[in-house]
């Protein structure tokens, strides 16, 4: 159980435009997920917590604006690169979290997607 | 605020050999521990946990870790490990007010034949 998704796994694009991540839980409700960004050889980072419903909480640094999330659902959480430049190339993670009877405390973490802007 | 300190970026060891992977934590409040496991190119696999109880906690594929509140660790052990071990190793922390994880910076377990 408690398997998230995300799509796409990978996605090359040119500089200025904007790419669409999704993340779904599949088998549990999330009542919260976290999008984490990870440079090559380094740990995450957290971007921003999104709880269904409600505006998502960004991380000191990580502008909003670039970074658009969409907790739309308990299942579903999108997370927008606008305007992508080179230097948004990263592997994106999410992570997704439920309720007692879904894990808890416990963090769940998406496959990620590689992100190469061109 | 909380930290995660890794004391290891890499960890070489031959195969059939025990392992462990160091990991200490700071935080002003209660926590919960977990280490995961990232294989290349892939995301975040959780290998164990702890919110309560008892302070060894087993996970999957043979590893253990033990949580030390005196000493803020949480180390990750194995007795005897495999070449399909070798992957990036995270230990996390959390709390129920933040409830994000922070992460440590990672070990690169290195399992040689």
């Amino acid at each position: 159980g408690a398997v998230v998704s995300q799509h796409p796994s990978w996605v090359i694009c040119k500089s200025g435009t904007s790419v669409k991540i999704e993340c779904r839980s599949l088998d549990f409700q999330a009542t919260t997920m976290f999008w984490y960004r990870q440079f090559p050889k380094q740990s995450l980072m957290l971007m921003a917590t999104s709880n269904e419903g409600s505006k998502a909480t960004y991380e000191q640094g990580v502008e909003k604006d670039k970074f658009l999330i969409n907790h739309a659902s308990l299942t579903l959480s999108t997370l927008t690169v606008t305007s992508a430049h080179p230097e948004d190339s990263s592997f994106y993670i999410c992570s997704a979290r439920g309720g007692r009877l879904a894990g808890g405390e416990t963090q769940y973490f998406g496959p990620g997607t590689r992100l190469l802007v061109l | 605020a909380q930290s995660v300190t890794q004391l290891d970026s890499q960890v070489p060891v031959f195969e059939e050999a025990p392992v462990e992977l160091r990991c200490n934590y700071s935080s002003s409040v209660s926590v919960y521990l977990f280490w995961y496991v990232q294989y290349p190119n892939q995301g975040l696999q959780l290998l164990l946990k702890y919110l309560s109880g008892s302070t060894l906690v087993k996970g999957i594929n043979g590893f253990e870790a033990e949580f030390n509140k005196s000493q803020t660790s949480f180390h990750l052990r194995k007795p005897s490990v495999h070449i399909s071990d070798t992957a990036e190793y995270f230990c996390a922390v959390g709390d129920t007010g933040r409830r994000a994880l922070t992460f440590g910076s990672g070990t690169r377990l290195q399992v040689q034949p």
